[in-house]
């Protein structure tokens, strides 16, 4: 059974940039959560897909979106990058039912200079 | 949703038994008591979850009082690996089911 994977690592990118981070959902699970950690913060809820649509959304503008497909990895894009972005941004799986754990990856750790 | 409240920071003797408090006396009656960690530079990690009863596996102890207005996770032997951050979560009643993390409790286990 493999884990929860997101690429890259590490990212740095400039304000005004457009980034694209990956997210491979662990085997068996068809939800993925985005979330967002500042430093010294706890996660902060981004957004949730399901079967490839949206399933709620946090207190987050537009210019964050996101994508899933049909093997349940899933895409978190954001434009227009702001200094204030700069965080680790965790991916998470799990299964839409019940009251299931959620698996998190590593995270991808963005830095907007 | 419900919030929780958790003390800051906590101490504990390697080989002894950690308790970390939560207060949650909001909690409606069908949200269930999550508790995560998170490993510096890691991302958070399952321990366990209940809803009414207390409940225990290979990691820990959840102890809900009766009235489910806090809760008591029980590290029964900690070791160094459990240093981490320690969040204690009430799950959101949005159809999204997601998580909302406090600042948790940094635990730190002493030699």
């Amino acid at each position: 059974e493999t884990g929860v994977t997101q690429s890259p690592t590490h990212l740095i990118k400039t304000r005004g940039q457009q980034v694209t981070l990956r997210c491979s959902s662990q085997s068996g699970h068809n939800t993925v959560s985005w979330y967002q950690q500042a430093l010294g913060q706890g996660p902060q809820f981004i957004f949730q897909y399901y079967r490839e649509e949206e399933n709620g959304r946090g207190n987050f503008p537009p210019r964050f979106s996101g994508l899933q497909f049909p093997n349940y990895s899933s895409e978190l894009n954001v434009n227009a990058l702001e200094l204030d972005d700069s965080a680790l941004y965790l991916c998470a799986s799990s299964l839409a039912a019940g009251d299931y754990g959620y698996t998190f990856g590593s995270g991808t750790r963005l830095t907007v200079v | 949703d419900a919030k929780t409240t958790q003390p800051p920071s906590m101490d504990c003797a390697e080989g002894r038994a950690a308790n970390l408090p939560c207060n949650h006396s909001t909690i409606s009656g069908n949200e269930y008591v999550y508790w995560y960690r998170q490993i510096h530079s890691q991302g958070p990690q399952y321990i366990i979850h209940g809803l009414k009863n207390n409940e225990t596996n290979e990691m820990a102890s959840l102890i809900i009082t009766e009235d489910r207005k806090s809760s008591t996770l029980i590290l029964p032997h900690a070791t160094l690996r459990d240093t981490a951050v320690y969040y204690c979560i009430v799950r959101g009643q949005t159809g999204a089911n997601n998580l909302f993390f406090g600042t948790g409790t940094r635990l730190t286990v002493i030699p």
